[in-house]
């Protein structure tokens, strides 16, 4: 079956601009987490859907940074008011459950701030 | 408390030789500790896991050492190949709070 697709694939964007990534997570899944990682740098959690619960913001770094999910399916980040310090390669991941259950991550979505 | 310190930053090994990967964590509420495997233009993939109930979990040429009393886990890679070039990344998480805390990664170069 299909894995998790993001889009788009590149992004690149002047300051100040909004932009929008996209996560189509694996069909069935019910757990979606999005992550940010910088240039050699590991992966830091930004948040997560489970359901139809309240989703985990603890770690979006500003509200600049929202994400929103429709049901158990497609799922937005969006990055208002970019900076060059939002440059990143932006990635999502499903997973079937809210248990402890393998995270299936996307290829990512690289974001380049100018 | 919430990091995961990951070593070396990056390992050149030949082929057939060990790779030997550390990573050390604090917070001791963490219980699932998986190893997940980057290629270049690629997510992560899972690699490896452990529960902190057992100490060591092999799976083919992948190994993981874990030691609870030193909050110390390690990634052994036996004979190691030039496909298994590519960045490692050790995690952690806490049952109940499903994010994934990572380690800074590891680049790994198999010399032929």
């Amino acid at each position: 079956g299909a894995g998790v697709s993001q889009s788009p694939s590149n992004k690149v964007t002047e300051k100040g601009k909004d932009v929008e990534l996209r996560c189509d997570p694996i069909s069935g899944h019910t757990a979606l987490y999005w992550y940010r990682q910088r240039l050699g740098q590991g992966l830091e959690f930004l948040i997560y859907f489970q359901g139809n619960s309240a989703p985990d913001k603890s770690g979006l770094p500003s509200d600049r940074f929202s994400a929103e999910r429709t049901g158990e399916s497609v799922s937005t980040l969006t990055i208002q008011r970019t900076q060059q310090e939002d440059s990143a390669v932006y990635l999502c991941a499903s997973s079937p459950s809210s248990g402890r259950e393998t995270q299936y991550f996307g290829p990512g979505t690289r974001l380049l701030v100018l | 408390q919430q990091q995961v310190k990951q070593s070396p930053q990056s390992l050149i090994v030949q082929k057939g030789g060990i790779s030997i990967i550390n990573c050390a964590y604090e917070n001791t509420a963490f219980d699932y500790f998986p190893w997940y495997q980057q290629f270049p233009g690629k997510g992560p993939a899972l690699l490896i896991a452990i529960r902190p109930d057992v100490s060591e979990k092999k799976e083919g040429r992948f190994t993981i050492s874990f030691n609870k009393s030193a909050k110390q886990f390690s990634l052994h890679i036996m004979d190691s190949q030039p496909g298994d070039s590519a960045t490692y990344f050790c995690a952690a998480s806490i049952s109940g709070f499903q994010k994934l805390v990572f380690g800074t990664g590891t680049r790994l170069l198999v010399s032929p």
